[in-house]
């Protein structure tokens, strides 16, 4: 069907390091978000992409659509404690049907 | 611009009763989709709605109903209510639903107990 695969799950980090998150999928998708929720929330849109190879960035986060159309990965650099939660994928099949991963659980370590 | 809306943020009902969850979308936005969020399904398309129609749905029982009026503004509806439906409800909005953005509300708190 149309699952994302996302990983990893959960991640604990120092401040400062690098995070790296990947979602993959065996259909294609039309558009791919990148949202972070945090606890009792709804999920806050981080990047949309349009196009297969697309790279996109905000702030010091940046993803990319996958050439496939079927993976798309996010990218935080130099991380801080406010980017803790949980950042899911999204996959979009238009009609606003979007097929989400099952999100990675992040921890930052002052 | 204010942003998605739900009403209300928490709700408790016991089994066997129904339940309305109101959602208003950004202003100009006309697609509005629903989503029901529990730890351990994840995050599941419910339907969406565009100019009053439903275009698209997923794969939950006829207990759970929608509409969208005239000035976009959505309900949800879930009828008999079970110990499974409790999870958080969450609808995005956006501006056509097709390869757009879309933004989502803080959700509703539905306990069923």
């Amino acid at each position: 069907g149309q699952q994302l695969n996302q990983s990893p799950q959960s991640m604990f980090i120092q401040e400062g390091e690098d995070v790296s998150m990947n979602c993959t999928s065996s259909s294609i998708f039309n558009t791919w978000l990148w949202y972070k929720q945090d606890p009792g929330e709804g999920p806050v849109l981080l990047i949309a992409l349009y196009k297969a190879g697309e790279l996109t960035s905000n702030g010091r986060l940046t993803a990319q659509f996958g050439i496939t159309r079927k993976d798309s990965f996010l990218n935080i650099s130099a991380s801080i404690p406010s980017d803790v939660g949980i950042y899911f994928c999204a996959g979009q099949l238009g009609n606003n049907d979007m097929r989400f991963g099952a999100g990675t659980r992040l921890t930052v370590k002052p | 611009k204010a942003g998605v809306t739900q009403t209300p943020r928490y709700l408790i009902k016991t089994r066997g009763q129904q339940v309305t969850l109101s959602c208003s979308p950004i202003s100009g936005h006309r697609s509005v989709s629903w989503y029901q969020q529990t730890p351990g399904q994840g995050l599941q398309f419910l339907f969406e709605y565009f100019s009053e129609t439903q275009r698209n749905k997923g794969n939950f029982p006829g207990r759970f109903s929608g509409r969208q009026f005239s000035n976009s503004r959505s309900e949800m509806n879930v009828s008999t209510l079970e110990l499974g439906d409790s999870a958080l409800y969450l609808c995005a909005s956006s501006r056509d639903g097709w390869n757009t953005e879309a933004f989502f509300g803080q959700g509703t708190r539905l306990t069923v107990v």
